[in-house]
């Protein structure tokens, strides 16, 4: 069974970036799509981002100018890098795997990181 | 790009059947067969219960199912249990020039 986890600051500074790492543990990474998804305080869930293993990505065109993830393949991570961020930035960060085949159905997730966004 | 709309709330006693409602436009979850359905309890990840309209995950009780007629998926429990008190949330491709993935606001399930 396949494990996720979250890491990072749980802190930014407003115009900072936000970095995340997410661990992947108990499977390879070969063959899936590595996804970010956010979730703002009592809201909705929020589709930031996507990788494959191979290297490929595809990102949430509202925040694509300021997002950039990343993957290790031989440290089995993979990363969340958000630019600029505001208060609006403040969320619940989860990293998920997809279903194999698949970029849109998400049934391995970390148990997510609060990312709080404050001076 | 509108998220999908669901139901703010719905409500069942133990034993009943429910069925919430998943909306969404000609372009996007009207036009692929790639719905999923979320269960989400307080401070947890959100676990799959259903993807790509219909399947089950292994380990996800039969007691849930999920269709789509039209802009409309629904995500049906049978057999209410305490249990399935949760947050439940549906998500879709949001089609090939559109945010890759799209979910609703979420339906929050009280079992009475």
């Amino acid at each position: 069974q396949v494990q996720l986890q979250e890491s990072g600051p749980g802190l930014v500074k407003p115009s900072e970036t936000l970095s995340l790492t997410c661990t992947v543990a108990g499977d390879s990474m070969s063959g899936y799509s590595w996804s970010w998804i956010r979730q703002s305080p009592g809201k909705g869930l929020e589709f930031i981002g996507y990788i494959y293993y191979s290297g490929h990505t595809v990102y949430n065109p509202s925040l694509r100018s300021r997002v950039i993830i990343s993957v290790d393949t031989s440290k089995k991570q993979f990363y969340l890098s958000l630019n600029s961020v505001t208060a609006a930035d403040t969320a619940i960060y989860f990293c998920a795997r997809a279903v194999l085949g698949t970029t849109t159905s998400f049934d391995n997730w970390g148990q997510g990181t609060l990312v709080s966004v404050s001076s | 790009q509108s998220a999908l709309t669901q139901p703010a709330s719905v409500s069942g006693s133990p034993g009943q059947s429910i069925t919430i409602s998943c909306t969404g436009t000609s372009s996007d979850l009207g036009n692929y067969d790639l719905v999923s359905w979320y269960q989400q309890r307080p401070a947890k990840a959100p676990k799959l219960i259903i993807y790509e309209v219909y399947k089950r995950p292994s380990g996800i009780s039969n007691r849930f199912s999920g269709s789509k007629s039209g802009n409309v998926a629904s995500l049906t429990i049978m057999g209410l249990q305490a249990e399935d008190e949760a947050d439940y949330f549906c998500c879709s491709f949001g089609g090939s020039n559109n945010i890759h993935v799209i979910f609703g606001g979420g339906t929050k399930l009280t079992v009475l």
